[in-house]
Order: C-alpha cells, then sequence, then structure tokens
C-alpha cells in the first residue's frame, strides 16, 4: 500500500479536452513532485512544491498546470496537450523541503493517452 | 554528458546467477545516492540507499566510487522476482535528484 495515491490511473483525452490528475500523500511530507516517464526516457522533473510554494518549473510547457492548495495535495491540470505529452505521470513526496538527499516515495502514477 | 548514465540492457541472468552493474555520475559534489526498482508498469519503489563505505541488504550490494565517479549494484543467487529496471540516483547540479534510465535485468528459469 502507497503512501502517495494517484487518481486516475487512466486517462484517455482528446487535445481539445481539459482534465486533472490529483494526487494525495498520506506521509506527512513537505515536498511534493511531478514527474514525467516517457518511453526509453529516463524520469523528467516537471515541478516542485515545498511547503505549498513552487520552487521549481523544469521549463514545462503552459498546458500544463500544476496546483498544490496544501502540503498534501497536488493537482496536475491539462489543457489542449498533444499526442507526445502521452507518457506516465507520477506524483511524489519527500521530507526535506524539496531538496535531495532524503528517500523519494512515488505514487503509482497515471498513464495518460492524448489522441 | 548527462548527469546519470545507465546501460539499459537487458541484462539477461540465469536464475541463481550473480549480476552486476554501474552507473555513471557526472556531478562530482553529489552527495546522496540511490538505487531504485521500477516493475514494469508501476512506480519506481526504493531499493537501498548507497553509502560511501558500501552497503549489503541480503542478496544486494551497493558500492560508490567517488574517484571514478560511479555506484554499482549486484544482485546474488538472482530470483525470477528480481526480474525489473533497476534505477540509479543521484542528487543533480541543482540538488535535485537526477535519475538514470535504469538497467533493465531478466533473470531467465
Amino acid at each position: 500500500e502507497t503512501g502517495v495515491t494517484q487518481t486516475p490511473r487512466h486517462l484517455v483525452m482528446g487535445m481539445t479536452n481539459k482534465k486533472s490528475l490529483k494526487c494525495e500523500q498520506h506521509l506527512g511530507h513537505n515536498a511534493m513532485y511531478w514527474y514525467k516517464q516517457s518511453a526509453k526516457k529516463p524520469l523528467e522533473l516537471m515541478f516542485v512544491y515545498s511547503l505549498e510554494e513552487r520552487v521549481e518549473n523544469n521549463s514545462v510547457p503552459s498546458r500544463f498546470s500544476p496546483e498544490c492548495p496544501n502540503s498534501s495535495h497536488l493537482f496536475l491540470h491539462l489543457h489542449t496537450l498533444q499526442p507526445e505529452d502521452s507518457a506516465l505521470y507520477l506524483c511524489a513526496s519527500s521530507q526535506d523541503g524539496g531538496y535531495s538527499g532524503n528517500t523519494i516515495y512515488f505514487g503509482e502514477g497515471s498513464w495518460l493517452t492524448v489522441v | 554528458r548527462k548527469e546519470v548514465e545507465q546501460d539499459p540492457g537487458p541484462f539477461n541472468v540465469p536464475e541463481g546467477a550473480t549480476v552486476a552493474f554501474n552507473c555513471t555520475y557526472s556531478n562530482s559534489a553529489s552527495q546522496s545516492f540511490f538505487w531504485y526498482r521500477q516493475d514494469c508498469r508501476k512506480e519506481p519503489k526504493l531499493l537501498m540507499s548507497v553509502y560511501s563505505s558500501g552497503n549489503e541488504d541480503g542478496r544486494f550490494t551497493a558500492q560508490l566510487n567517488r574517484a571514478s565517479q560511479y555506484i554499482s549494484l549486484l544482485i546474488r543467487d538472482s530470483k525470477l522476482s528480481d526480474s525489473a529496471t533497476y534505477l540509479c540516483v543521484v542528487n543533480g547540479g541543482n540538488n535535485r535528484l537526477a535519475f538514470g534510465k535504469g538497467n533493465q535485468v531478466v533473470v531467465i528459469p
């Protein structure tokens, strides 16, 4: 059983749709992350939130919009995506204020297909 | 040079055999090193941290070589359940964790 839960687990959306991915962590951590994992590529860090403030945005296109209403919840709002955005989107959390060194825990991921 | 480099494999290993693979990293100032395991279509999970003196957890041994900037993972007496992708993770230049592409291990009966 994971301490980080993501919904939905699978999502198929058209290029004109608007959808959101949701993540909740039950570990009492103060940092949350969105990662993207495409086939045959390493995990790509998209966004980092520390104490509910965005501390990093790795040049992610504006069609991806994160939201962190509190330290336990993180959303990724999706709008007018492209087929190349199809990937596994992983939410993660850690107790390090957004800096590395401590173990990072992942959710089970949301499989996104853009058609 | 990529922050973390791994040979993706696959590494086909007979059951009961030993397999080892390395991961090189580019940031000489890195202080934190981890091996994560990722099963097919699942999320990565921490396998073990890597300490300067090397560490062992059952059949798994991790080592760090700072001079040559690589970490290694050795799996002894491979089990079918060890089949997975092993991700090398290092804290990178901006102090964020950098992930390698992973070493895919396939244990063959």
